[in-house]
């Protein structure tokens, strides 16, 4: 069964601190991986999203990077706000989807960043 | 720019009792889509539509309903709820089926979410 997991579940790091989030996945061969944000009571926006063949994205502060060959992928939050302060979910779609949608979602990595 | 509109954002039902889900799109998306989202676990899909007169099931149909006559609209239905319904419910839309094309194409865009309690 295709898995995503996520780590940590989730952390807490001061104002203007760096942070890396972690995505494992078990999918292959995929299509391509993104990363979301989610505000609490709000619906996922999508971040970045990576091919297999690319292994690294940026959106403004924040850089995705891709491992294909050990199945990883990392989400860096540099001079963190309080406005990051949301759930990152990392959503892997298989190469093959055979019709249909056959995206796999991780659970979610939790982010606080406090004053 | 509405984007995904989801109609309740939150609803109490009573065990056995049914309801209807709504949900516009303005973007004249052809695929559309429901997740529940339940703590300590990922989205999952319940039912979906690649355009309009045509539905098919996700990883959770059981106890739901849809259909989709018109590009914006794809409502969900409970036809007679149970406290395993108990969730938050997302709908999301985007141009063709999420993860074909290349990179950028086809993501998914959420509505706010319908928070759903069962009794």
């Amino acid at each position: 069964k295709n898995q995503v997991e996520q780590s940590p579940q989730s952390l807490i790091i001061l104002e203007g601190k760096n942070c890396t989030l972690q995505c494992n996945y078990t999918v292959s061969p995929f299509s391509n991986l993104r990363w979301y944000k989610q505000d609490t009571g709000r619906g996922p926006v999508s971040l970045t999203i990576m091919t297999f063949s690319e292994n690294t994205k940026s959106n403004g502060r924040y850089t995705a990077t891709l491992d294909a060959d050990t199945k990883q992928s990392s989400l860096h939050i540099t001079a963190s706000q309080l406005s990051d302060s949301a759930s990152y979910i990392c959503v892997v779609t298989p190469l093959f989807t055979g019709g249909g949608n056959k995206l796999t979602f991780g659970t979610g990595t939790q982010l606080k960043v406090e004053l | 720019n509405a984007g995904v509109t989801q109609t309740p954002k939150f609803q109490v039902l009573k065990t056995g009792q049914s309801m209807t889900l709504q949900c516009a799109q303005d973007m004249n998306h052809e695929y559309m889509s429901w997740y529940r989202q339940d703590p300590g676990m990922g989205l999952r899909l319940i039912h979906y539509s690649v355009g309009a007169g045509i539905t098919d099931q996700g990883e959770v149909p059981n106890g739901y309903n849809v259909s989709r006559s018109t590009t914006e609209d794809f409502p969900l239905r409970l036809l007679s709820a149970a406290p395993s319904q108990t969730s938050v419910y997302f709908c999301a839309s985007s141009y063709s089926t999420p993860g074909t094309g290349g990179s950028g194409a086809n993501v998914l865009t959420f509505g706010a979410g319908s928070r759903l309690t069962v009794l």
